[in-house]
């Protein structure tokens, strides 16, 4: 069973610009989320997705990032003006029907300049 | 607020040793928990989970003990091997939503 399917691996933007990453879940899995990770700490969720519908966004910051799954399957984050706190690592995950186990991908590397 | 949090940052260990990585957790509601694993490059990597009516679960090398009464988690790992040497990370999922701690970083020597 193929994984989590993320791109591109590696990113490298100046302040200000935009950026868009794509993220295709383990087939059949109807829950996605995207997570941050700054160096050193754990992921931090940004947003959840069941098939076409967010159900937590809480923690996106809606003023420059955004996200869509508008046919429930691959997803895309956004991020519009990037700024240099950005740089991390942004991660997909997705679960299955039983909504317990996430399953990660190899994430994306932002370095924002 | 409640979180999950690590006592140690880095673990050194002896190849075929025993590896006991801690997890504090400050939320009582939670009621699943996972350990996952992450190597330099690659993304979190599922190792074990565990229900909160649950003390202890094992799988292959590994063993994942709760004691709600200390909100204690920990992970063990038999016959360390370098493999092994990356950083570990406990999640809480309380009301839905899965909560990492900072992580440990362990280390595996000859």
């Amino acid at each position: 069973e193929a994984g989590v399917a993320q791109s591109p691996r590696y990113k490298i933007i100046e302040k200000r610009q935009s950026v868009a990453f794509w993220c295709n879940p383990i087939s059949g899995h109807a829950t996605l989320y995207w997570y941050q990770q700054i160096l050193g700490q754990g992921p931090k969720l940004l947003i959840q997705f069941q098939n076409n519908g967010v159900v937590d966004d809480s923690q996106l910051p809606k003023d420059r990032f955004s996200a869509e799954r508008l046919k429930g399957v691959d997803s895309t984050l956004k991020i519009q003006p990037a700024k240099l706190e950005d740089s991390a690592v942004y991660l997909c995950a997705s679960t299955g029907m039983k909504k317990e186990t996430q399953y990660f991908g190899p994430g994306t590397r932002l370095l924002v300049l | 607020g409640e979180s999950v949090g690590l006592h140690l940052p880095t673990l050194s260990v002896q190849e075929g040793d025993n590896s006991i990585i801690n997890c504090a957790y400050s939320n009582s509601a939670s009621d699943y928990f996972i350990w996952y694993k992450q190597e330099s490059g690659k993304g979190p990597q599922f190792i074990i989970d565990i229900r909160s009516n649950m003390d202890k679960r094992q799988g292959q090398r590994v063993t994942v003990l709760l004691n709600k009464t200390v909100k204690h988690l920990s992970l063990q790992i038999a016959a360390t091997q370098p493999g092994d040497s990356a950083v570990y990370f406990c999640a809480e999922r309380s009301w839905g939503k899965l909560q990492f701690g900072a992580g440990t970083q362990v280390v595996v020597t000859p």
